[in-house]
């Protein structure tokens, strides 16, 4: 089984509506983080989370919200989803005693469509 | 604000080609510097990392040197192979901070 689990992997949804994309990991680390992928851009941060109680803006925000239900749990939601906000998203993990030399590790991510 | 700009693609090569792909950046303080791979249907996975200057990071036969002079990281393979087709990310992250910065990615097909 993969270290780092996003469900579902793929969804279609129409405009308004609200959607959620979960992340669940067994590797044990503090940190997770929420980016997402558009071609030509990279990846984008929107969320990220140090601990269960530590939830912090990346670059990306606005429109979407987080939870982080336990140190294992990170789910993003999309209160009302708009098609710009089609795109593919990633979920991934980095253990901060190994921050600067560390690195993400990243689920197989979600495919996002809204219409 | 720190940076990472890599070239576009697609690069097209056939099999056996030697490969490069640039990486440039820009940073405050001293980062480590990354290589992910994506292969089609799936999450990044890191390839290789460097941590220093003039470390050399390898795996998988391919190749990058950390080169503080000219602020690059350029990855290189000698001979690619059909396997190694996907999306290639450059990436810093500097200590103390949860950012980790990814260039835009560049696309390699290899041909048979």
């Amino acid at each position: 089984d993969a270290d780092v689990t996003q469900t579902p992997r793929n969804r279609i949804t129409k405009t308004g509506k609200r959607i959620m994309l979960e992340c669940s990991q067994t590797k044990g680390h503090d940190r997770m983080y929420w980016y997402r992928q558009d071609p030509g851009l990279g990846l984008r941060l929107i969320y990220y989370s140090f601990d269960v109680k530590d939830i912090n803006k990346g670059e990306i925000s606005d429109g979407y919200s987080v939870s982080r239900q336990a140190q294992a749990k990170f789910s993003l939601s999309l209160e009302s989803a708009i098609p710009n906000q089609t795109a593919l998203y990633f979920c991934a993990t980095s253990d901060s005693s190994l921050t600067n030399t560390g690195e993400l590790f990243f689920g197989e991510g979600s495919r996002l469509t809204v219409l | 604000g720190d940076s990472v700009t890599q070239m576009e693609g697609p690069v097209t090569l056939s099999e056996e080609a030697f490969l490069t792909i640039n990486c440039t950046y820009t940073a405050t303080g001293y980062p480590s510097l990354f290589w992910y791979v994506q292969y089609p249907g799936e999450g990044l996975q890191l390839l290789l990392k460097a941590t220093k200057a003039d470390d050399k990071g390898s795996n998988k036969g391919f190749e990058a040197t950390y080169r503080k002079e000219t602020t690059s990281f350029h990855l290189e393979k000698g001979s690619v192979q059909v396997s190694d087709s996907a999306v290639y990310f450059c990436a810093l992250t500097t200590s103390g901070t949860y950012k980790y910065i990814f260039g835009t990615g560049t696309r390699l097909k290899v041909l048979a």
